[in-house]
């Protein structure tokens, strides 16, 4: 099992520009989840899908944040334009049944805005 | 909505000894799941283990247990015989059992174990 994949693992680029984070989450798995994790708000969910329908994006911070997944095996969360407060590690997870089975969580993307 | 208080920021054990991390939760739900993961340096959220709320008995994995107590909404993690290789962020999280499938994390507990 090869877990979840998150690419890249680390992104540095400068303020303005599009930032795209990229997810495969564990084959059969029909829940993925996106979240965000900084030294001041700690680890908050920011939108997840069932069966690549978006299900809750409340925690989507602002219009410059948007995420899709255009099939089971892929997603993206990108950010336009970017700003040095969206500096932080994102984290991909998926898992087969919330709660009956643990989500499974990628390596995650540190990302640097400068 | 849920809230998850981790008490204990930094704590540090000796090798071998045993350790406690805190974790309590608010919720009006009945049914729910608790998760502890570990993150280490390395950066990995790796599931410690998990109770579900409808049962009494506290959940097990090798060296780790936890003290589910539901009416004081506290879920305690045990690491017993600790090892160099625990030295990781501890988060609790909770998560509700019917739709809003989310993970509410606690800010977490940074345990250096010393050898």
């Amino acid at each position: 099992d090869a877990g979840v994949i998150q690419s890249p693992r680390h992104e540095v680029t400068e303020m303005g520009q599009e930032v795209t984070l990229r997810c495969k989450p564990i084959s059969g798995h029909d829940y993925l989840f996106w979240y965000r994790q900084t030294m001041m708000r700690g680890l908050e969910l920011l939108i997840y899908f069932n069966n690549n329908v978006p299900i809750d994006d409340s925690g989507m911070p602002e219009d410059r944040f948007s995420a899709k997944m255009p099939n089971a095996s892929f997603s993206t969360l990108k950010i336009q334009p970017s700003e040095p407060r969206d500096s932080a590690v994102y984290f991909c997870a998926s898992t087969l049944s919330p709660g009956r089975q643990p989500q499974h969580f990628g390596d995650g993307t540190r990302l640097s805005i400068l | 909505a849920q809230t998850v208080t981790q008490s204990q920021p930094e704590m540090s054990v000796q090798e071998a000894e045993t350790v406690t991390l805190s974790c309590t939760y608010d919720t009006s739900e009945s049914n729910y799941y608790l998760f502890w993961y570990k993150q280490p340096p390395s950066r990995q959220m790796i599931l410690v283990i998990r109770q579900e709320a409808y049962k009494q008995q506290n959940a097990t994995e090798n060296r780790f247990s936890v003290n589910f107590q539901k009416a004081a909404k506290s879920f305690s993690l045990k690491i017993s015989d600790s090892q160099l290789g625990d030295t990781a962020m501890y988060f609790c999280a909770f998560m509700k059992s019917n739709a809003g499938n989310m993970l509410t994390f606690g800010g977490g507990t940074r345990l250096m174990v010393k050898p």
